[in-house]
């Protein structure tokens, strides 16, 4: 089956930063997803991106769908932005890579 | 509008025990998917429904079952409970089976001691 890899597995970084974490898929998807898990375990929609490029306030994200790997941005890194960031893909069953946890220091 | 709702948000069983939980999609979604989470892991896939048909199973044993009701609700029912059944449970909704943005509920975070 499909194989999703994330990386960093971890990432600390100063308030301030900016960062960016990669989702890499090993066939071609239908759906690609960025989520972010808070801290009580609920999923929080980032971007749906099979493709292209799309941007929200301080987050971005770009899937390059031809070359199987999908980019999250984070720029100017809040203390609230902390906690874990999953992609999701989707072709024949929807398969979650095992997360970036993203600690941002005040 | 509501999201999907699932219930309950918390329960606690024995081994052997048989768990159902519940899940409300968004008003106008067809699709459920069911997940498994458990700590420190990615969420893992178990069914996915749509129209009242199972299309997607993940690997997980016969004791996991599921079904969609008509007005597209669903229940993930776990037989023969094992300790490493513990997990948060999550469900989420789509408009479609192949496409569509998935969102998620709260989940149902399940232990068995």
């Amino acid at each position: 089956g499909i194989q999703v890899e994330q990386s960093p597995p971890d990432l600390i970084l100063q308030e301030g930063a900016n960062s960016t974490l990669r989702c890499n898929f090993s066939d071609s998807v239908n759906n690609l997803q960025w989520f972010h898990q808070n801290p009580w375990g609920q999923l929080i929609n980032l971007f749906y991106i099979p493709s292209g490029t799309k941007q929200n306030g301080r987050l971005s994200a770009t899937t390059v769908a031809t070359e199987r790997y999908s980019l999250l941005y984070i720029s100017s890194s809040q203390t609230t932005d902390s906690g874990v960031y999953f992609c999701a893909v989707k072709n024949d069953k929807i398969i979650f890579g095992k997360g970036t946890r993203l600690h941002i220091l005040p | 509008d509501a999201g999907v709702t699932q219930s309950p948000t918390h329960l606690i069983k024995t081994r052997g025990q048989h768990v159902t939980l519940r899940c409300s999609p968004i008003s106008g979604h067809k699709s459920v998917s069911w997940y498994q989470q458990v700590l420190g892991q990615g969420p893992q896939f178990i069914f996915q429904y749509y129209e009242k048909e199972e299309r997607g199973r993940g690997n997980f044993p016969d004791r996991f079952s599921a079904r969609q009701f008509p007005n597209y609700s669903s229940e993930l029912n776990v037989n023969a409970l094992l300790l490493g059944d513990s997990a948060l449970y999550l469900c989420a909704s789509s408009q479609g089976a192949r496409t569509g943005e998935l969102f998620f509920g709260e989940g149902s975070r399940l232990t068995v001691l």
